[in-house]
């Protein structure tokens, strides 16, 4: 597709059960990043992908999160245990290559409500 | 690590008027500077930016300037529209970096046009 395509588009959860995320990065996009983005705040980082690298994980706010990358396209975020402070916009977004400088776009998020 | 300060949170123009979005950074390190624009439901996207061999940066309307002196860089909008209702995130990052730990982003800002 021509942008970054993240699923589902809104999520309603029981508090305990497990969700998965899902992200279609940009084509040809070797860099990938969550965030995580609460009522009225700014961008939290979660992780980053770049190829074949071992992801940086720095961001996830609990063991309870994690995400993989399989194939060095699709991302998958999975929340285990959700609680009602996970409710958030989860962000995905892709660059041309990793580093710095890189223009970075993001999808259109997944609202994800915990009740 | 670095520090990003945006304000203001919310800002309320005529439109017509201009508006200017300021941030501060606290790593002298830093020398990428995109701003991005959040609509309503949607995920930012990417609407200037600006490296640091450059003081200023136009695109039509829009225009951001930088003072790597004092560590501090500005989103200038000016003829407001109504479109331009949004909430506006800076970002600043050093190039050598690597990884998306190196993007921090400010708490955003609210602007709002009246009509």
């Amino acid at each position: 597709g021509a942008g970054v395509s993240q699923s589902p588009s809104n999520k309603v959860t029981e508090k305990g059960k497990d969700v998965e995320l899902r992200c279609d990065p940009i084509s040809g996009h070797t860099a990938l990043y969550w965030y995580r983005q609460s009522l009225g705040q700014g961008l939290e980082f979660l992780i980053y992908f770049q190829g074949n690298s071992a992801p940086d994980k720095s961001g996830l706010p609990s063991d309870r999160f994690s995400a993989e990358r399989t194939g060095g396209s699709v991302s998958t975020l999975t929340i285990q245990r959700t609680q009602q402070e996970d409710s958030a916009v989860y962000l995905c977004a892709s660059s041309f290559g990793g580093g710095s400088g890189n223009t970075i776009y993001f999808g259109e998020g997944s609202w994800l409500t915990v009740v | 690590g670095e520090n990003v300060e945006q304000h203001p949170s919310t800002l309320s123009v005529q439109e017509g008027d201009s508006a200017v979005i300021k941030c501060t950074y606290s790593d002298s390190a830093s020398n990428y500077f995109p701003w991005y624009k959040q609509e309503l439901g949607k995920g930012p996207q990417l609407i200037i930016d600006i490296r640091s061999n450059v003081g200023e940066k136009k695109d039509q309307r829009i225009a951001v300037t930088l003072n790597k002196t004092a560590k501090h860089f500005s989103l200038h909008i000016t003829e407001t529209q109504p479109e331009d209702s949004a909430v506006y995130f800076c970002a600043a990052t050093p190039y050598s970096g690597g990884g998306a730990d190196g993007l921090t982003f400010g708490k955003g800002t609210h602007l709002i046009i009246q009509p």
